[in-house]
């Protein structure tokens, strides 16, 4: 059972670029949720999906899409990459989108840099 | 707005205690999380609070006070291994995860 999976791993774009990060889990869950990850500023989310089919905008979603056409995919899309969105994107996912008990698990990141 | 503080950085002996305190402002509260994660891997789960009081899971424990907005994780025995950052993050009114910026411990020889 692997969990969460990412792709790629690490990834270095040029400005201007699209880009997709790709984010598949097998355990069911339905929902997930985009993070990126910068010094000082910790987890900050992106776009969520509380089930296949929908999704939500996070904290900061300008410059992000994200699209959710079954329960275990859930790629982010990056449609003109700038040099500000370089970080480490996380992927997680949850056995349920509301309720109080929300325990995310997270997949490995994609370090992608835009220069 | 979510807000939730945490000291960057500490610094303790190995076989000593460390406590890593978190305090939030959020919209509504709907529990508290914290995570562990090592330098350039995913975060794991450490550990849940709604209630007040104190949750306890081998060498970590976490408290939690919703009066005060204030939990801590306190880590005993520490291990070099426990070297780390320490995420504290909290569900608001929308049920959604928000994080502190973290919590590097450094556990020295």
């Amino acid at each position: 059972i692997a969990g969460i999976t990412q792709a790629p791993t690490s990834q270095i774009l040029a400005a201007g670029r699209r880009m997709t990060l790709r984010c598949t889990q097998d355990m069911r869950h339905n929902a997930m949720y985009w993070y990126r990850q910068d010094l000082g500023l910790g987890l900050r989310l992106i776009h969520y999906s509380n089930t296949a089919g929908t999704t939500g905008k996070g904290e900061v979603p300008d410059g992000y899409s994200v699209s959710r056409a079954n329960t275990d995919d859930f790629p982010l899309t990056l449609a003109s990459a700038v040099p500000s969105q370089t970080s480490v994107y996380f992927c997680a996912s949850s056995a349920a989108g509301g309720g109080s008990y929300n325990e995310q698990f997270f997949g490995p990141g994609t370090r992608l840099t835009v220069l | 707005g979510q807000n939730i503080d945490q000291p960057t950085e500490m610094t303790a002996t190995e076989g000593a205690i460390v406590q890593i305190n978190c305090t939030y402002q959020t919209s509504g509260f709907n529990g508290l999380f914290w995570y562990q994660q090592h330098a350039g891997e995913a975060p794991t789960f450490l550990s849940y609070n709604v209630l007040d009081g104190l949750e306890e899971k081998g060498r970590f424990s976490s408290f939690l006070s919703r009066s005060k907005g204030y939990s801590y994780l306190l880590l005993k025995e520490l291990q070099m291994k426990d070297s780390a950052s320490y995420l504290c993050a909290v569900i608001g009114d929308d049920y959604k995860l928000s994080f502190g910026a973290g919590t590097t411990v450094t556990v020295r020889a």
